[in-house]
């Protein structure tokens, strides 16, 4: 099963940011958060990861709360093409996890609107 | 550029009939993995190899087999065993290091 909560769905105004939420209370130490999105039909994207540490590139931001259990990907200025499902996934290292699987939940359905 | 291939892109199949998804990547990444994907679900894993001539069963390896012949190479054989074929099929590699995934395209199957 999914190590992580996400809401179902939600909507951002075209050129706003979005902020996707993602608990995942129960994360272990060696364990990193992952964010993927998939547009419909197409296979997934990475876009993020971190530890501890925010992070950020060229897609989005990565804010992680200081005891872990929860975190959230920002885009900080939304376009249509940011329309599709945002998976949060808590995964350990490759090199730790049997095979490195991801393991998916439903993740977030973000649908920008004009 | 670097990425992964997947292909057919749309793939019919009678029933009763094997059938090879074909996956390769120009990434040098030494783990490969095989997910299938349901209308309105997440992704689910069906094996997985993390190196050249061997490979682990994933969550639902039941009526799919695989081979690792290559580092580029991983395909997928549906075979008259597996009972719901009929989803969209993703190929997936890492380098074996927390870095991220790179997907392929995918191949959507349909059992007709």
């Amino acid at each position: 099963d999914a190590k992580t909560t996400q809401p179902p769905s939600m909507d951002c105004a075209e050129g706003r940011a979005a902020n996707l939420p993602c608990n995942h209370s129960t994360i272990s130490g060696n364990e990193y958060v992952y964010w993927y999105r998939q547009i419909h039909s197409q296979g997934p994207q990475y876009i993020i990861h971190g530890l501890k540490n925010n992070e950020t590139n060229e897609m989005a931001s990565l804010i992680i709360t200081e005891d872990r259990k929860s975190s959230t990907l920002i885009l900080p200025h939304a376009t249509l093409r940011d329309t599709a499902v945002y998976y949060c996934i808590v995964s350990p290292p490759a090199i730790y996890n049997q095979g490195g699987k991801l393991i998916f939940g439903q993740g977030t359905e973000l649908s920008v609107k004009p | 550029d670097g990425g992964i291939t997947q292909s057919p892109k749309y793939l019919f199949r009678k029933e009763g009939q094997n059938v090879t998804l074909s996956c390769e990547q120009n990434l040098n990444h030494d783990a490969m993995y095989w997910y299938r994907q349901d209308p309105g679900q997440g992704l689910r894993l069906i094996y997985y190899s993390q190196i050249v001539n061997d490979f682990q069963k994933g969550d639902i390896a039941e009526g799919y087999s695989v081979s690792r012949e290559k580092k580029e190479s991983f395909p997928l054989t549906v075979t008259s065993a597996q009972k719901n074929p009929t989803a969209f099929y993703l190929c997936a590699s890492n380098p074996r290091q927390n870095y991220g995934y790179t997907f392929g395209s995918g191949t959507r199957l349909t059992v007709v």
